[in-house]
């Protein structure tokens, strides 16, 4: 089946840094894509989204990058705080309703 | 506005035994999606329902699972004759419509089955 990677498993970052996380995807047909937050003990939290006619997205401190010529994505978190501290997955979406998540990479944020 | 609810929270089941749980969507939300997650990896896919339908189950085991989501009541996904390689978190999303558009499905909290 189709699946979705990530290249760093875990990220380690000062605060006040920017983060980026990776995530290649494998299906050239997936026309939609979404970076979750995942904190200990809880259910996923969207984050930003992006469709895959576009190449940029920008939301508050945060921007996803999609190269569909690799297929990978990334997120950029602006001046990272201890809050974001969490598990981020990267999803691709085809079929309108076939999700495929990622492992996963552990954000570290370092006071 | 409440958020999507999930029943119980930790569930603990002897090899054998009956697993139900339970997924209440966001008010007005008739599409609800499972998903389980084992430690240290990403969400799989399930089972995607509607008010009394099932519309996708293709990730859900042929044996043993099955999930419903009736036209009053809760999401319930049933797991027969528990295995140890049930031991998951099992997530339920919910969402307004079907993900044309918007996508945004809402998580809840989880459910952490334990099959000892």
């Amino acid at each position: 089946g189709e699946s979705v990677g990530l290249h760093l498993p875990t990220l380690s970052v000062q605060e006040g840094d920017n983060s980026i996380i990776n995530c290649a995807y494998s299906n050239s047909a997936s026309d939609y894509f979404i970076w979750y937050k995942q904190e200990s003990g809880k259910g996923p939290q969207f984050i930003i989204d992006i469709r895959a006619n576009m190449d940029k997205r920008q939301g508050e401190r945060v921007t996803v990058l999609l190269n569909k010529t690799v297929k990978h994505l990334s997120l950029q978190i602006a001046a990272t705080q201890p809050g974001d501290s969490a598990v981020y997955f990267c999803a691709e979406i085809y079929n309108f309703n076939k999700f495929y998540f990622g492992s996963g990479t552990k954000l570290n944020v370092k006071p | 506005n409440a958020g999507v609810m999930q029943n119980p929270r930790h569930l603990v089941r002897r090899r054998g035994q009956e697993a139900r749980l339970r997924c209440s969507p966001m008010k007005g939300h008739s599409h609800v999606y499972w998903y389980r997650q084992l430690p240290e990896e990403g969400l799989k896919f399930m089972v995607y329902l509607q008010k009394e339908n099932i519309i996708d189950e293709s990730g859900m085991p042929k044996e043993r699972f099955s999930a419903e989501f009736p036209k009053e009541g809760p999401s319930i996904l049933r797991i027969q004759q528990v295995v140890r390689g049930d031991s998951a978190a099992y997530f339920c999303a919910s969402s307004l419509t079907r993900l044309a558009g918007g996508y945004e499905q809402y998580f809840g909290p989880g459910t952490r089955l334990t099959v000892t």
